[in-house]
């Protein structure tokens, strides 16, 4: 157990439609990502939230945003859904900011999405 | 920018053979190296690390060297398991950034 949930484990929705994941990161991190994993483009890089701000953006489409709350729970809005779009979304968190940091990320299990 | 370049998959291997996944990179500076591992419908967990040329970072019987005069960190074990069957992934973060760029990953298939 990483120590990082997240939810829904399972999600299918439609074309068009509109969804949110969810994650928490381990006690103590400050820092939290969002990865996209799918069969022809491997594991994406989407966007790092540090403390409530963003740090970091990687190959995220503008019809996908986050946010990461006081409470350092982040969540991955994702909207006019794709066929495209499924995947399984991964949500990791690390230490970043304390300076014994070397890019070591802590994996939750993963939102599977799938578009019909 | 930064890249990871792992062997494409998948590796089927029979139970104690010796298991190579090879990993060269590319990375400005001087990155840190990681092997993550995904076991079946699992997310990814951290195996083993180095830090620096010259380093060698092992667990659970696997070993990766940090060899920067060949930029690789090829993955290792003498004898692999049934239960070592899973997606391994090659990793590398620099620059201060804190993001891993990640390999493609590479599948291993043990049979018994």
């Amino acid at each position: 157990d990483s120590g990082v949930t997240q939810t829904p484990k399972h999600l299918i929705t439609a074309t068009g439609q509109r969804v949110t994941l969810r994650c928490s990161p381990r006690s103590g991190d400050l820092s939290v990502y969002w990865y996209q994993q799918s069969l022809d483009q491997g594991l994406q890089f989407l966007i790092q939230y540090y403390n409530g701000e963003e740090r970091a953006k990687g190959n995220i489409l503008e019809r996908f945003s986050a946010q990461q709350f006081p409470d350092l729970h982040s969540e991955l809005n994702l909207s006019s859904l794709e066929l495209g779009d499924s995947a399984l979304y991964f949500c990791a968190s690390s230490v970043v900011g304390t300076g014994a940091n070397t890019g070591e990320l802590f994996f939750g299990e993963g939102s599977r999405l799938t578009v019909l | 920018g930064d890249s990871v370049t792992q062997m494409e998959g998948p590796v089927t291997l029979s139970e104690e053979a010796f298991l190579t996944i090879n990993c060269t990179y590319t990375a400005t500076g001087y990155p840190s190296l990681f092997w993550y591992v995904q076991y079946p419908g699992e997310g990814l967990q951290l195996l083993l690390k180095a830090t620096k040329a010259d380093d060698k970072g092992s667990n659970k019987g696997f070993e990766a060297t940090y060899r920067k005069e060949t930029t690789s960190f090829h993955l290792e074990k003498g004898s692999v398991q049934v239960s070592d069957s899973a997606v391994y992934f090659c990793a590398l973060s620099s620059g201060g950034s804190y993001i891993p760029t990640f390999g493609r990953g590479t599948s291993l298939i043990v049979h018994p």
